[in-house]
């Protein structure tokens, strides 16, 4: 069974630096990986999709990579700022079988500080 | 934009009530989703429709049934509402039946059953 973990659950930065959220899967065998954003009372926001051949995607400050065989993903933020702050889920859908699944983390709370 | 549209923000109904959740998509997407959001557990699948009239189980069918006589409407069905199934309800769609395209939500129903 799919178990993807998202490490650290809450990170507190001030405005500005640098970040990197992480996110780790146990089977390898995805089709692809989806980073979203969600704000408080809110539905989630499709940030990125890598699909199982790429290495990374790229989306203004965003960049997210994959490492399909160590089952871990990364999401960098460059500059960040305070309307960053929201929950990062990411989620992974798995090859084979009921392809249309996706299998989620519990989150990184990030909270950027002015 | 893709605008997956949830029918309530906000519902509170009443123990052994039958209860509605609607949820409209406007991008001719294949596949619509229904998902809840509980703290500590993340977000789980509770069913999904990949074409009119089809339907597959996810995680926690249990206690919920589904519908979608039209592409663009999955309707979520709770046959007789209890109390555990207060949580946030979130739907989703995507395009197309090879699993590579990204999911889009809608902002979410908050249900809280009395």
């Amino acid at each position: 069974k799919q178990e993807v973990t998202q490490i650290p659950a809450a990170l507190s930065v001030p405005e500005g630096e640098n970040l990197v959220l992480n996110c780790s899967f146990t089977d390898s065998a995805i089709y692809n990986l989806q980073w979203f954003r969600q704000d408080p009372g809110k539905g989630l926001t499709s940030l990125l999709l890598i699909q199982s051949s790429q290495r990374e995607q790229t989306s203004g400050r965003l960049n997210a990579s994959l490492d399909k065989s160590s089952g871990r993903s990364t999401l960098y933020i460059a500059a960040s700022q305070p309307g960053d702050s929201a929950t990062y889920l990411c989620a992974v859908r798995q090859s084979g079988g009921s392809n249309y699944k996706l299998t989620f983390g519990k989150g990184t709370l990030l909270t950027v500080n002015p | 934009d893709v605008k997956v549209t949830q029918s309530s923000r906000y519902l509170v109904k009443r123990t052994g009530e039958k209860v509605f959740l609607e949820c409209v998509q406007d991008m001719d997407h294949e596949n619509m989703f229904w998902y809840r959001q509980d703290p500590g557990l993340g977000l789980r699948l509770i069913y999904f429709s990949y074409d009119v009239k089809m339907k597959e189980k996810g995680d926690i069918p249990e206690g919920y049934s589904v519908s979608r006589e039209k592409k663009e409407r999955f309707s979520l069905i709770l046959e007789s509402a209890s109390t555990n199934q207060t949580s946030m309800y979130l739907c989703a769609s995507s395009l197309g039946l090879t699993g590579i395209q990204p999911q889009h939500f809608g902002d979410g129903t908050r249900l809280s059953i009395l």
